[in-house]
């Protein structure tokens, strides 16, 4: 059984456009993670959600909204799609907010 | 804010040479620190980890010990085969902080 479950793994889409990111871990944890990672490979946070509350919004265009409709579930949701938004998006859990942090896959975004 | 700070590469090296990713933290208290591992197309897996001061982590050949005295949790393996060409990120995280990590070493080994 996979930990941290996203799909889609691959998406194009042209710029301007909504899509959603999908989010499932079956790990039980209470906190999970939104990341960006760029081309050099940097990871960004971009969320965290402990017990379905937001406990951290780095300076992320509000254009990205995460929607948490339990606490094993965290979508992204990204509104007008610029090309500047293409990357790898990961999600991640943890329990305690410390612990080791379980990825996902990883979602590769571009923007065309 | 917490951080940690590893060494940029990219880094070649032969197969079997000796290995060494160096890491420090900058912190208010004693985060628990993590090296974790991305294999080409996947996520990051933890490879390691140490939560106090003197702890070794260690796995699958690799080696990192937390030490107080220079801030560093340097990670190195003996002998390195082509499988663990891939990208590695040192982290760290304290109770109530968020998670945080370097910026990568890519490493490739040839044979």
């Amino acid at each position: 059984d996979t930990a941290v479950s996203q799909t889609p793994k691959y998406l194009v889409t042209q710029m301007g456009n909504d899509k959603s990111i999908k989010c499932e871990q079956n790990l039980g944890h209470d906190t999970m993670y939104w990341y960006k990672q760029d081309s050099k490979k940097f990871l960004k946070i971009m969320f965290s959600y402990n017990n379905k509350e937001l406990i951290i919004n780095e300076t992320v265009p509000n254009r990205f909204s995460p929607k948490s409709p339990d606490k094993a579930h965290l979508n992204l949701h990204i509104n007008s799609l610029e090309l500047g938004d293409s990357a790898v998006y990961f999600c991640a859990s943890s329990q305690g907010g410390i612990a080791e942090a379980f990825f996902g896959q990883g979602t590769r975004l571009t923007v065309v | 804010g917490d951080s940690v700070t590893q060494m940029e590469g990219p880094v070649t090296l032969s197969e079997e040479a000796f290995l060494t990713i160096n890491c420090t933290y900058t912190a208010t208290g004693y985060p628990s620190l993590f090296w974790y591992v991305q294999y080409p197309g996947e996520g990051l897996q933890l490879l390691l980890k140490a939560t106090k001061a003197d702890d070794k982590g260690s796995n699958k050949g690799f080696e990192a010990t937390y030490r107080k005295e220079t801030t560093s949790f340097h990670l190195e393996k003996g002998s390195v085969q082509v499988s663990d060409s891939a990208v590695y990120f040192c982290a760290g995280g304290r109770t109530g902080n968020q998670f945080y990590f370097g910026t990568g070493t890519s490493l490739t080994v040839i044979p």
